[in-house]
């Protein structure tokens, strides 16, 4: 079953922060993030692992709460170069060969 | 590492035609993924090899889509008939075989139906 990202869209004034949630009704092994820009591949962001972790990427960082199969996507002091659609990927175990079930993705639009 | 290559990166054909469509992965990535993306979607994952065998397959996959990877290298994803139905960006991603590696995408093959 796909996970649910929210919010779908949002819009960022350059410079402001933003969350994006990502939850799955399956127990989860990893969650990918990746963004995506208009008519390009996806591009790794992170992973998180079983366990809880805080991740963090330059001004991009990520936390994974296993109890409650939820990982979010924390975005600080964004820039124009965050603009894209996130997506969340999710996989139930180990053994799944990082086949990925993604979300519909969370379209962020940064303005100057 | 030169990245995942598709080919071709366009596709136009008619109802009732077959397609054929190439992905060549990143050399050391035993690893190889076919998703399907339509506008506003987030990837549908078509099916996975591991090296040269395929282990596992959508239960949403038509039969008219088979996808092959001859001595673990390149692989191609043939879809049959086509539909309508079926115009869609076609990604490839390649990856190292252990459980927390990254997917690294191509930049995808858009098959348009008319």
């Amino acid at each position: 079953q796909q996970p649910v990202q929210s919010p779908q869209a949002v819009i960022l004034r350059e410079g402001e922060d933003a969350v994006i949630n990502c939850s799955s009704s399956k127990a989860l092994y990893s969650v990918h993030w990746y963004r995506q820009k208009h008519g390009e591949a996806p591009v790794f962001l992170m992973i998180l692992l079983k366990g809880g972790e805080q991740k963090g990427h330059e001004k991009i960082s990520a936390s994974f709460n296993e109890k409650k199969q939820q990982s979010s996507l924390y975005l600080t002091a964004s820039q124009l170069s965050y603009s894209g659609t996130y997506f969340c990927g999710t996989s139930s175990n180990n053994n799944a060969g990082n086949m990925l079930t993604f979300g519909g993705g969370t379209r962020l639009m940064v303005k100057p | 590492d030169t990245g995942v290559s598709q080919d071709p990166r366009h596709k136009i054909t008619k109802r009732g035609q077959n397609v054929t469509f190439r992905c060549d992965p990143i050399s050391e990535h035993n690893r190889l993924y076919w998703y399907r993306q339509t506008l506003g979607q987030g990837p549908e994952f078509l099916t996975y090899f591991q090296n040269e065998a395929q282990l596992e397959k959508s239960r949403l996959l038509s039969d008219r889509f088979s996808a092959e990877r001859p001595k673990g290298s390149f692989s191609t994803l043939e879809i049959q008939r086509t539909e309508q139905g079926d115009s869609a960006m076609y990604l490839c991603a390649s990856s190292l075989m252990m459980g927390d590696s990254p997917l690294h995408f191509g930049n995808g093959t858009r098959l348009t139906v008319t």
